[in-house]
């Protein structure tokens, strides 16, 4: 099971793009990485998902090295509604046996 | 609307009482999971089912009793809790485990 370190808290302003790293340097061959986001009182929501490379959706894109060691959340323009807890979640999303845990997270607060 | 509903949203109850969590989706799944998250913490996974089958158990106190009838419900029976479990739980549900989880709104737990 990987292990992911992120930032504790991050704060930004309206329009900014955000960058939110994870670390996971143990990460296994069949790992892929997810993020989700989760507002105050509700469950997560998923945002992206990826192997390697870049990933990217209508809501954010997801860099990820070749040594797959980190990956970065990247949200555009960011809005106030944007203000939340995101997660990075690393897993082999095939296998039924590994856990897929939430840490912390990365509590991110915009700013108008 | 995410497919995954949770009755009731709010329970308010004694430490004598039972009572139990109702979990639901409507999206085909066949995986199907409880979480557990107290104020500024992260998620805490509880139990997990797949196909009706208990596949995770996060060394849960034995006041909490999942019980999962078919694909597509999910319970958590409550007796005898304490203060402490007092929290916003959790029910969610993907393809199959592993997979992206889609999360209900939760039912706000508070245990006097």
């Amino acid at each position: 099971l990987a292990k992911t370190t992120q930032p504790i808290s991050m704060d930004s302003y309206e329009g900014q793009e955000v960058n939110i790293t994870c670390s996971h340097n143990n990460i296994a061959t069949n790992d892929y990485i997810t993020w989700y986001q989760q507002f105050p009182s509700q469950g997560p929501r998923f945002i992206i998902q990826g192997y390697k490379t870049k990933v990217t959706n209508e809501v954010a894109s997801l860099f990820i090295p070749a040594d797959r060691k980190s990956s970065t959340l990247s949200l555009p323009r960011v809005s106030l509604s944007d203000t939340a807890v995101y997660y990075c979640l690393v897993g082999d999303i095939f296998n039924r046996d590994d856990k897929i845990i939430f840490g912390k997270g990365t509590r991110l607060h915009i700013l108008p | 609307e995410t497919g995954v509903t949770q009755t009731p949203r709010h329970l308010v109850m004694g430490m004598t009482n039972k009572k139990s969590l109702k979990c639901e989706q409507h999206l085909g799944h066949n995986a199907m999971y409880w979480y557990k998250q107290s104020a500024k913490k992260p998620l805490e996974l509880m139990f997990v089912y797949s196909l009706e089958e208990r596949v995770e158990n996060n060394s849960v106190p034995s006041r909490f009793s999942p019980e999962c009838p078919n694909s597509s419900h999910l319970f958590l029976h409550l007796h005898t809790l304490q203060p402490e479990d007092s929290a916003l739980y959790l029910c969610a549900s993907s393809q199959e485990v592993g997979n992206e989880q889609f999360f209900g709104p939760g039912t706000r737990l508070t245990v006097l």
